[in-house]
């Protein structure tokens, strides 16, 4: 089955860029997802289809995708961006697959 | 507005079954798939299968087959995902979400609140 490899942990200071990769095989050619997950919280769909943001979502928030990385930054990150962030993919089965999922900390 | 509000907590014995509800409102019932995923504690998101409640159809994760079915009833606009053989290790949160088909599969846009299922 298809497999989505995410940092666990990534860190950054107020204000400055947060980048989230997910790797997979290929993965430029599908149409990935993220999610932000705060603590006690359901996920909250960020980015869709690579790039895209449901509305409601700040624009700090964009998506990227190429050959086997996709990757979701967030600019001028704020204390309330501290949060568990998933990638998911849709793969050729119609499973649904998440990534591991990366715990931001902004410092 | 849209919700998805799901039943409460559980607790079952090894061995036994659970059935999880999750009622959608605000919006047409059979214009969005509907998923389960689950959360076991501290770890990260797992996707069981989804159902069209259009028709009924289902896929599961091949880890659920045989395990798990999902069903709907249009007529309360309720899902159902039910568990069987529970084992210590299915002690998770359980979520159902919607996701728009069409034109394109658009992401899990809404999340019920979650429903704990505790095997002990």
């Amino acid at each position: 089955s298809y497999v989505l490899a995410q940092p666990p942990s990534v860190s950054v200071a107020p204000g400055q860029t947060a980048r989230i990769s997910c790797g997979g095989n290929n993965i430029g050619s599908k149409s990935v997802h993220w999610y932000q997950q705060k603590a006690g919280q359901a996920p909250v769909l960020v980015v869709y289809d690579v790039r895209d943001r449901p509305s409601g979502i700040p624009e700090r928030f964009s998506g990227s995708s190429s050959g086997n990385t996709a990757t979701l930054t967030i600019s001028r990150v704020e204390a309330g961006d501290e949060a568990d962030y998933y990638c998911q993919v849709w793969d050729s089965s119609g499973e649904r697959v998440f990534g591991g999922g990366t715990k931001l900390t902004v410092l | 507005q849209v919700h998805l509000v799901q039943s409460g907590a559980e607790v079952r014995k090894p061995g036994a079954s659970v059935k999880v509800s999750c009622k959608a409102s605000g919006y047409t019932f059979t214009t969005y798939y509907i998923h389960w995923v689950r959360q076991a504690p501290g770890q990260g998101l797992e996707w069981m299968g989804i159902i069209n409640p259009n028709g009924g159809t289902t896929t599961y994760a091949q880890k659920f087959q045989g395990r798990v079915t999902m069903t709907r009833d249009t007529s309360t606009s309720t899902l159902y995902m039910e568990l069987s053989s529970l084992r210590s290790d299915d002690t998770a949160l359980y979520y159902c979400a919607r996701e728009r088909a069409a034109p394109a599969w658009s992401g899990f846009d809404i999340w019920g609140q979650g429903t704990m299922v505790t095997v002990s």
